[in-house]
């Protein structure tokens, strides 16, 4: 299957700062998402992005398909976004492969 | 509308006990579905996956099974549960803009 590697593995930022998480593929997808886990461990989808740009208020999301990584974008952090951000992908055979997250704090 | 659910959503069970995880999705036909696991503090492991009914694929070996009687309905099973077995189990499955999860349900096998 596809190995998928994130980074940073965590990031600590205070209340209203941007940051960027980063993942890269090992090989080429056609199906790639953003993960947040919650508290309770819903795992609740932010971006279907296999190419291209979204964007969904202070979140938004870039995938390079041909060089093979995804960026996600957190702007004006709050203390809710605090969590495991997961990004995952999948080829052809359509089993998901995850990375192994960034764990997200934002202190008030 | 499509939704999926799954349960329960905690469960304690003593080693050696038997283990019967249901999920199923609603608003939908023939969908693809899917068993991972997440160890603690760790990312999300595939286990099983189906395309259709009575069709499962095993990524791990291991002392699980999965079973699909129903067109929407997806079951993981242990005859026998070992510690190693304790985790977070999502059911997912795939549709036209990709993956939704369950809620999850947590075991804790002692």
């Amino acid at each position: 299957g596809i190995q998928v590697e994130q980074s940073p593995p965590d990031l600590i930022l205070q209340e209203g700062a941007n940051s960027t998480l980063r993942c890269n593929f090992s090989d080429s997808v056609n199906n790639l998402q953003w993960f947040h886990q919650n508290p309770w461990g819903q795992l609740i989808n932010l971006f279907y992005i296999p190419s291209g740009t979204k964007q969904n208020g202070r979140l938004s999301a870039t995938t390079v398909a041909t060089e093979r990584y995804s960026l996600l974008y957190i702007s004006s952090s709050q203390t809710t976004d605090s969590g495991v951000y997961f990004c995952a992908g999948s080829s052809n055979d359509y089993k998901l492969s995850f990375g192994a997250g960034t764990t997200v704090t934002v202190r008030a | 509308s499509q939704t999926i659910h799954q349960w329960p959503a905690t469960l304690v069970q003593p080693v050696g006990s038997p283990l019967s995880l249901e999920c199923t999705v609603e608003g939908t036909s023939n969908p693809n579905l899917y068993w991972y696991r997440q160890a603690a503090g760790r990312g999300l492991q595939l286990l099983f996956y189906s395309v259709g009914i009575g069709q499962i694929s095993s990524e791990v070996p291991q002392n699980l099974s999965a079973s699909r009687p129903q067109d929407r309905q997806f079951i993981l099973s242990s005859k026998k549960l070992l510690l190693s077995d304790s985790g977070f189990y999502l059911c997912a499955w795939m549709t036209g803009v990709g993956y939704t999860f369950g809620s999850g349900t947590r075991l804790t096998v002692v």
